[in-house]
């Protein structure tokens, strides 16, 4: 069972939409989850961080981490053209020092 | 305020050769990560150094080696370079839990 699981794209949202992007780890003692941004060619961005149960917004972007289920997920409202790009899911664990990530749900905004 | 830089951008190698990369971190960070990450995947760990030391390692073989010098910034060494060494190759600031990436090292082995 790898790490990180996200689900597969590619995912195409037309513009205006809300993208919903979903993201499961298997190391229970994970404390710290992380949603980066890859466009085509370029390195990842870090756009969001939670560390808690709950919600967490900022600007059009809204992270959900459930703990006990072991998910955390990223929506994306409002989805525009420059939203397109590879998300990609990372989890530090407890005592850990590295970053697990997932290998990316790929999306697609259509204006 | 600089973020993290790498160099160089790209580089192309034969089998067998040795190569280094190397990373300046963001100002005020104190650790670097590398990454790798092949194409279509999410990086994959190698090494993080803090305060001079490796700190924790991947599963990555002993070709792969780092360092980090006083002012933080770092290399990575990669030695008898294979075909699947091929990849973009990522280094990452932090000075909390949060890591924040440089532009990479994409790197082909030919």
């Amino acid at each position: 069972q790898k790490e990180v699981e996200q689900n597969s794209g590619p995912l195409s949202v037309p513009e205006g939409a809300i993208a919903s992007l979903n993201c499961t780890y298997s190391d229970r003692v994970s404390q710290s989850f992380f949603w980066y941004r890859q466009y085509s060619g370029k390195s990842p961005e870090l756009i969001m961080s939670i560390y808690s149960n709950g919600d967490k917004e900022d600007g059009r972007f809204t992270a959900q981490l459930n703990k006990a289920s072991q998910y955390v997920s990223l929506l994306i409202r409002d989805s525009q053209p420059s939203d397109s790009a590879t998300y990609l899911c990372a989890v530090n664990g407890a005592n850990d020092y590295k970053l697990s990530f997932g290998a990316g749900t790929t999306v697609t905004v259509r204006a | 305020d600089a973020g993290v830089t790498q160099s160089p951008t790209h580089l192309i190698k034969t089998r067998g050769q040795q190569v280094t990369l190397r990373c300046s971190p963001k100002s005020g960070h104190d650790t670097v990560s590398w990454y790798q990450q092949a194409l279509g995947q999410g990086p994959q760990f190698i090494f993080q150094y803090y305060e001079e030391e490796e700190r924790q390692r991947g599963n990555f073989p002993d070709r792969f080696s780092g360092h980090q010098f006083p002012n933080y910034s770092s290399e990575l060494n990669v030695n008898a370079l294979l075909l699947g060494d091929s990849a973009l190759y990522l280094c990452a600031s932090s000075l909390s839990n949060e890591q924040f990436f440089g532009p990479g090292t994409r790197l082909t082995v030919l």
